[in-house]
């Protein structure tokens, strides 16, 4: 079955750092990749996603990258602003079925 | 409107209560997937309707829990006998068909169980 692995939270950083946060998955057949966000109160967003293997999805300075040899969608952002926090989810689907099967969600708490 | 909406945006109920929460997708899209997301825990799928396929109930918690959805459109989750451990948001999602499309969520509703 499909299952997606993501770092344990909180994570804590200080406005302009670097940020990355872990994402493996295991599916079958060919999935397409997530990372949704949810702010404070708010409903989840699609943050950015890729449909195959080295597509790179951006977006707010967001980046992560489909990487099929080490089943990862890591997500990256280079200076993390206080208005980026919130609950990161990484997400996958496969073939003909989009549901979407998630990570636990990873906090982050930018601090001035 | 121009996105998912759901209602209510809160409930409180009674343990064993019935309720019923309201998701209307978008416009156009053929698939629609409640979740439900509990205090401190992931994301958890329930149901997932495609068209006039037969729904995907693989992920209802138990027999409790029911979905439908009429003329391809909106949909209601009921809950019967609601117990505490039935608190939670739940998401109603929607997308059009096929793996790889943006699946776009509704804000939730807040469920407590009193």
């Amino acid at each position: 079955g499909n299952s997606v692995t993501q770092m344990e939270g909180p994570v804590t950083l200080s406005e302009e750092a670097f940020l990355t946060i872990n994402c493996t998955y295991t599916a079958t057949g060919y999935p397409s990749l997530f990372w949704y966000v949810q702010y404070p109160g708010e409903g989840l967003q699609l943050l950015l996603k890729a449909t195959k293997a080295d597509d790179k999805g951006s977006n707010k300075g967001f980046e992560a990258t489909y990487r099929k040899e080490t089943t990862s969608f890591h997500l990256e952002k280079g200076s993390v602003q206080v208005s980026d926090s919130a609950v990161y989810f990484c997400a996958l689907n496969t073939g003909t079925a989009s549901k979407l099967t998630f990570g636990t969600g990873t906090r982050l708490q930018v601090t001035l | 409107g121009a996105g998912v909406s759901q209602s209510p945006s809160n409930k409180v109920t009674e343990k064993g209560k019935d309720v019923e929460l309201r998701c209307d997708p978008i416009s156009g899209h053929t698939a629609l997937y409640w979740y439900r997301q509990s205090l401190g825990q992931g994301l958890e799928f329930l149901i997932y309707f495609q068209g006039n396929s037969a729904p995907d109930k693989s992920g209802l918690p138990s027999d409790r829990f029911s979905a439908e959805r009429t003329g391809g459109s909106v949909s209601t989750l009921t809950i019967q006998r609601t117990q505490q451990e039935d608190s939670a948001v739940y998401l109603c999602a929607s997308s059009l068909a096929a793996a790889g499309n943006t699946i776009y969520f509704g804000e939730g509703s807040w469920l407590t169980v009193v």
